[in-house]
């Protein structure tokens, strides 16, 4: 079954901090996408990152950037000078190329604190 | 702005009744995807639908039923109403069935009193 991991609940840093968040995911496709979303306490779903499974290169926009180890199965997103604005709950999502379903993850909580 | 449309942004109604809740995805995208999202939950993916055709089913209660319209406007339908449907209602749409992007609404949310 297609299933995505965040085993980190919540995480707090301080402003102008680095902060890494992990998902790690099981899929039996090679093609496939991954997605961080966020979600600020508007509710809004925003893309922050995407990245192809296919690209050995990991993806960055701006401050944010991934580790993604494709044997690992592992996708984590990096948001480097952290922002208030930054604080939201994060989803990670596998979107296979084969399956039809989309499964995100079970969502972490970042606080940004000044 | 994510291009996409849900209506009603809020709804409250009672245990047993029906609600229906609709979504225009962005112009051009042929796949709109329901996800329930209960306080504080995660986003529990309900079904999704191509260029009218059903083509993945989640965890859909049998009391919920959508369809998608020729127009590819999307209704998600809730019949008899517990408390624990109480939820936020995104509706999300991509441009294919199975790559992309996923643009988000902005939510229906629906209280079960």
């Amino acid at each position: 079954a297609q299933t995505v991991t965040q085993s980190q609940p919540e995480m707090s840093v301080q402003e102008a901090e680095t902060v890494t968040l992990s998902c790690t995911y099981d899929t039996s496709e090679n093609n496939y996408y991954l997605f961080w979303y966020k979600q600020p306490p508007s509710r809004q779903m925003i893309l922050v990152i995407r990245q192809e499974a296919y690209k050995q290169q990991n993806a960055t926009e701006n401050r944010f950037s991934v580790n993604f180890q494709k044997a690992a199965k592992s996708f984590s997103l990096k948001i480097s000078d952290s922002q208030l604005g930054d604080t939201a709950m994060y989803f990670c999502l596998i979107h296979e190329q084969g399956a039809q379903k989309l499964v995100f993850g079970q969502g972490t909580r970042l606080t940004i604190n000044p | 702005d994510s291009g996409v449309t849900q209506t009603p942004k809020h709804l409250i109604t009672a245990t047993g009744q029906r609600v229906t809740l609709r979504c225009s995805p962005r112009s051009g995208d042929l796949s709109v995807y329901w996800y329930q999202q209960s306080l504080d939950q995660g986003l529990q993916f309900l079904i999704q639908y191509y260029n009218g055709e059903e083509r993945a089913k989640g965890n859909i209660l049998e009391r919920f039923s959508a369809q998608q319209f020729p127009d590819l406007h999307s209704e998600l339908n809730l019949s008899s109403l517990e408390l624990g449907d109480s939820a936020l209602y995104f509706c999300a749409s991509s441009e294919g069935s199975n790559t992309g992007e996923l643009f988000f609404g902005e939510g229906s949310r629906l209280t079960v009193l």
